[in-house]
């Protein structure tokens, strides 16, 4: 059992489409980051949530933490081809010495 | 300039090798990390280390060991590799725990 599953797993979608992509854990978590992972590189960080009901915006990204938070999402607006990427969220709980990763969404923009 | 940089990125060994992997971060924080990514993308900890503390995961076997000659180095020295072993393995470096992480680009592990 994951302690953060994401969905979906996977998801292809036209260029100017939006998505949501959902973060869902049982657990609270003191802060949330997302990550992108493109092949043959490592992740890069895209944002880091801290409040409950925090909504942060990174050009047509936008991130929201739960108000319990438990949970996290990430919508794309108008999706482009370099969107394409492997979107991992990750969390820390309460005093934990390290963060725990979801099991990611593999997103495919097709032009 | 690259913040975080493994080598080798590419590991082909039979099994029952010893290997080491090597990581350097210029960033000049004071946590380093070690990950094990699986075939399926799944990103699990492996170590956590700063200079003062070495947290191991519990599920990893005791042929991996971390070392670390100074606060910019953690290697990863593996003894007698198994087929299991075959996996993308990720440093990442951070100013403190619960900060951002860099990660290195990752050195692919396969295990003949």
């Amino acid at each position: 059992t994951q302690l953060l599953e994401q969905s979906p797993q996977f998801l292809s979608i036209q260029e100017g489409e939006n998505l949501t992509v959902y973060c869902n854990s049982s657990s609270v978590f003191s802060s949330l980051q997302w990550y992108r992972q493109e092949p043959g590189e490592g992740p890069v960080l895209l944002v880091t949530v801290v409040t409950g009901g925090e909504v942060k915006k990174l050009k047509r990204l936008t991130f929201q933490f739960g108000d319990a938070r438990k949970d996290s999402s990430l919508h794309i607006t108008a999706a482009q081809p370099g969107d394409t990427g492997l979107y991992l969220c990750a969390g820390q709980t309460g005093s934990a010495r390290q963060l725990t990763f979801g099991s990611g969404t593999q997103l495919t923009v097709l032009p | 300039d690259t913040a975080v940089s493994q080598t080798p990125k590419y590991l082909v060994t039979q099994m029952g090798n010893d290997k080491s992997i090597k990581c350097e971060q210029n960033l000049g924080h004071d946590t380093m990390y070690w990950y094990k990514q699986d075939s399926k993308k799944f990103l699990k900890i492996m170590f956590s280390y700063n200079n003062k503390e070495l947290i191991i995961n519990e599920t990893v076997p005791n042929r991996f060991s971390p070392k670390s000659p100074d606060k910019a180095h953690l290697n990863l020295h593996i003894n007698s590799l198994e087929l299991g072993d075959s996996a993308v393995y990720f440093c990442a470096s951070s100013q403190e725990w619960s900060s951002p992480q860099h990660f290195g680009d990752g050195t692919r592990l396969s295990i003949l």
